[in-house]
């Protein structure tokens, strides 16, 4: 079958540093990929790792390690309007069918003054 | 700017009627995709489609129907609508085919069946 697992909440202070982790177990893996949501919003992307190692984007990073089937998002000098859930989402193909993401339940990370 | 919009924000509707969400994007992409969202569940994808008139079932498409006739069209359909499909339904569409990881969502409906 195919699953994530991410924590549930995680709670920081205003200007530190967090890291959401993401375990997968899925077939025909492509990637990994994270989405931010803030209360009454849409998901929007965020980052995307199809190879092991460490992508940055300003204060966001994400690493993947295929071998573990594991990877984070890691948030630098949080900011209050960090407050969102955030998810993790596989690519995947099954056999005969076009390829499609696959998420996890969420993570909610609250940021603390 | 991309932009994918859905017909409704929120929607009421009795249990056993027929009910009909709308997405629309104006991105020229060929996939497109149904999710619900509940609580503590996070995402789940019920159908979705790579090309006009073609669609594959997702996780959860029981109780559920699509119709994609035009590229930037994509329904999704409620054949008889029940309690337990109270819910946010969440529409994306994406650039990539073989892997969609890059997906731009709707702002959602948030459906209750009564």
């Amino acid at each position: 079958g195919q699953s994530l697992e991410q924590p549930s909440e995680v709670t920081a202070v205003e200007g530190a540093i967090v890291q959401i982790n993401c375990t997968y177990q899925t077939s025909g893996f492509y990637g990994l990929s994270w989405y931010q949501q803030h209360d009454g919003g849409a998901p929007t992307f965020l980052s995307y790792n199809a190879l092991d190692g460490l992508e940055e984007t300003g204060r966001f990073s994400s690493f993947l390690s295929r071998s573990d089937s594991y990877g984070y998002l890691l948030l630098q000098e949080l900011q209050m309007k960090d407050s969102a859930s955030y998810f993790c989402a596989v690519g995947s193909v099954r056999e005969g069918s076009q390829g499609n993401l696959i998420f996890g339940k969420g993570t909610k990370l609250s940021v603390k003054p | 700017d991309v932009k994918v919009t859905q017909s409704s924000r929120y929607l009421v509707k009795r249990t056993g009627e027929k009910v009909f969400l709308e997405c629309v994007q104006d991105m020229d992409h060929e996939n497109m995709f149904w999710y619900r969202q509940d609580p503590g569940l996070g995402l789940r994808l019920i159908y979705f489609s790579y090309d006009v008139k073609m669609k594959e079932k997702g996780d959860i498409p029981e109780g559920y129907s699509v119709s994609r006739e035009k590229k930037e069209r994509f329904s999704l359909i409620l054949e008889s609508a029940s309690t337990n499909q109270t819910s946010m339904y969440l529409c994306a569409s994406s650039p990539q085919v073989t892997d969609p990881y890059e997906q731009y969502f709707g702002p959602g409906t948030r459906l209750t069946v009564t």
